[in-house]
C-alpha cells in the first residue's frame, strides 16, 4: 500500500511553545491530506483537511489559529501546534490516500505530543 | 445519536476460533466502508475495504456489509494471538468525510 511518513514519532515540549509536525506522503501526490487527533482510549477524530495550495478546512470546534496547517506541496502537510498546553497532550495522526474521492486512507505512524 | 457505533468490548476469544467484530452507521448514503486495526500506541492500519453489499473475504479476514440493515461486519478466522489490537470501523458518508468508531478491543487468549 502507499507510504505516509510522519516525523516526529514523539514530542515533549513545555507549556506555551509551538509543535510542528510533517506529514509526507511517500510514494504518491496527495492533493488532499487529513489530520487527526486520537485520546487516549478514544476514536480518532477528525481536525481538519488540508489540501494543497488552498486554505485548510477545520472541523467544528478547532481553532484554526492554534492548530496551523500548511500544505505547501503535493507530498508534504505540516501542523503546528501553536502555544501547546497540557490539554493538547494528545496523539497526532495524518493520513493520505492516493486517489481523489475513493480508496482508501493510509496512516502516517502518528506523532504522540506531550505538553509539560 | 454517534455515526459510526461499535461495542468497545473487549471481546476475548480462544485462538484458533473465529473473531466476529461488529459496526453499525447512521447515514444511509454512505458509501465505503473500512476496517482499519490499531495496536496501541500505534497508528491505523487498513485491513479491508468494502462498497457493495454482501462479503469480501481477503485471507483470514471476511467483511460484510448490510446497507439495508446499515450494518458492517468483520470476521477474523483462525484467530491468533497477533490479532490482539483495536480494531476501528470507519465509514465514508461523503467525498472526504470518515467517520470512525470507538473501537473494538479484541484479545485472543492463547
Amino acid at each position: 500500500g502507499a507510504v505516509v511518513s510522519q516525523h516526529p514519532s514523539r514530542v515533549i515540549c513545555k507549556s506555551g511553545t509551538s509543535v510542528k509536525i510533517e506529514c509526507r506522503s511517500l510514494d504518491f501526490q496527495a492533493t488532499t491530506m487529513f489530520w487527526y487527533r486520537q485520546f487516549p482510549k478514544q476514536s480518532l477524530m477528525l481536525m481538519a483537511t488540508s489540501n494543497e495550495g488552498s486554505k485548510a478546512t477545520y472541523e467544528q470546534g478547532v481553532e484554526k489559529d492554534k492548530f496551523l496547517i500548511n500544505h505547501a506541496s503535493l507530498t508534504l502537510s505540516t501542523l503546528t501546534v501553536t502555544s501547546a498546553h497540557p490539554e493538547d497532550s494528545s496523539f497526532y495522526i495524518c493520513s493520505a490516500r492516493p486517489g481523489r474521492n475513493t480508496g482508501e486512507l493510509f496512516f502516517g505512524e502518528g506523532s504522540r505530543l506531550t505538553v509539560l | 445519536q454517534k455515526e459510526v457505533e461499535q461495542n468497545s468490548g473487549p471481546l476475548s476469544v480462544p485462538e484458533g476460533a473465529i473473531a466476529s467484530l461488529n459496526c453499525t452507521y447512521s447515514d444511509r448514503g454512505s458509501q465505503s466502508f473500512f476496517w482499519y486495526r490499531q495496536y496501541s500506541g500505534k497508528s491505523p492500519e487498513l485491513i479491508m475495504f468494502i462498497y457493495s453489499n454482501g462479503d469480501k473475504e481477503d485471507g483470514r479476514f471476511t467483511a460484510q456489509l448490510n446497507k439495508a440493515s446499515q450494518y458492517v461486519s468483520l470476521l477474523i478466522r483462525d484467530s491468533q494471538p497477533s490479532d490482539s489490537a483495536t480494531y476501528l470501523c470507519a465509514v465514508r458518508t461523503g467525498a472526504n468525510n470518515l467517520f470512525f468508531g470507538t473501537g473494538t478491543r479484541l484479545t485472543v487468549i492463547p
